[in-house]
């Protein structure tokens, strides 16, 4: 399966922890996205790479939030402290280097903050 | 920023056709795209149009766009129980040229 994978699927965490999940991209996928969705809404933008480029990082919640992309292939996500308001869905995309490419995702990592 | 607007629920009989609607905010916006997502699970990609169309046919998926009234709609034939799901409604916004705007999702219910 050549999908978008993301790990851990889930993730407890007591409140004041750090986090880092993961996402492996579609291999010949050069974009990579980072939503946030939580209970009752759509997902919601949070960071976006070209390649190991982060082009965009304003519109991460909080300094707390860092995403990195070392070799433009996997990325990782870090919420540090994490609070209760953290907890959500944490979806990855990937698409192809082109306007408009269609942004698959992967099956997301569910955070709990106790 | 503005909403990307659906409704939030729809029941339908199993064999019937179900129709999603969606009003979307940008007008620039190039791609339009509809999202299904089951419990649990992460979105996948049912279909997308492209501004300069008015309608896209793909398999037993109609999608409508109205560029005048920024109205998207998806219509399923032949609605099955496999078809139960949250659908949602996405715009590409055209000032950020790759983030997705989505809408609060469409919570379909399909019945025997």
């Amino acid at each position: 399966d050549t999908g978008v994978s993301q790990n851990p699927r889930h993730k407890i965490t007591k409140r004041g922890q750090n986090v880092t999940f993961r996402c492996d991209p579609i291999s010949e996928h050069n974009r990579l996205y980072w939503y946030r969705q939580t209970l009752g809404q759509g997902p919601e933008f949070l960071t976006y790479f070209q390649n190991e480029a982060q082009l965009e990082k304003s519109r991460l919640l909080s300094d707390r939030f860092s995403a990195e992309r070392p070799k433009g292939s996997f990325s990782t996500l870090e919420i540090q402290r994490t609070e209760q308001g953290d907890s959500a869905m944490y979806l990855c995309a990937s698409s192809q280097d082109r306007l408009g490419g269609e942004q698959y995702f992967g099956p997301g990592t569910r955070l709990t903050v106790t | 920023g503005e909403d990307v607007e659906q409704s939030l629920f729809l029941s339908v009989r199993e064999g019937d056709s179900s129709v999603i609607n969606c009003t979307y905010t940008d007008s620039s916006s190039t791609y339009l795209y509809w999202y299904k997502q089951e419990p649990g699970a992460g979105l996948q990609l049912l279909t997308y149009i492209f501004s300069n169309m008015d309608m896209k046919q793909d398999q037993r998926l109609t999608v409508l766009l109205n560029k005048k009234d920024k109205h998207l709609s998806l219509r399923i034939a032949d609605t099955q129980t496999g078809d139960s799901a949250i659908y949602f409604c996405a715009e590409w916004e055209s000032n950020s040229g790759y983030a997705l705007n989505f809408g609060k999702g469409t919570s379909l219910l399909v019945t025997p």
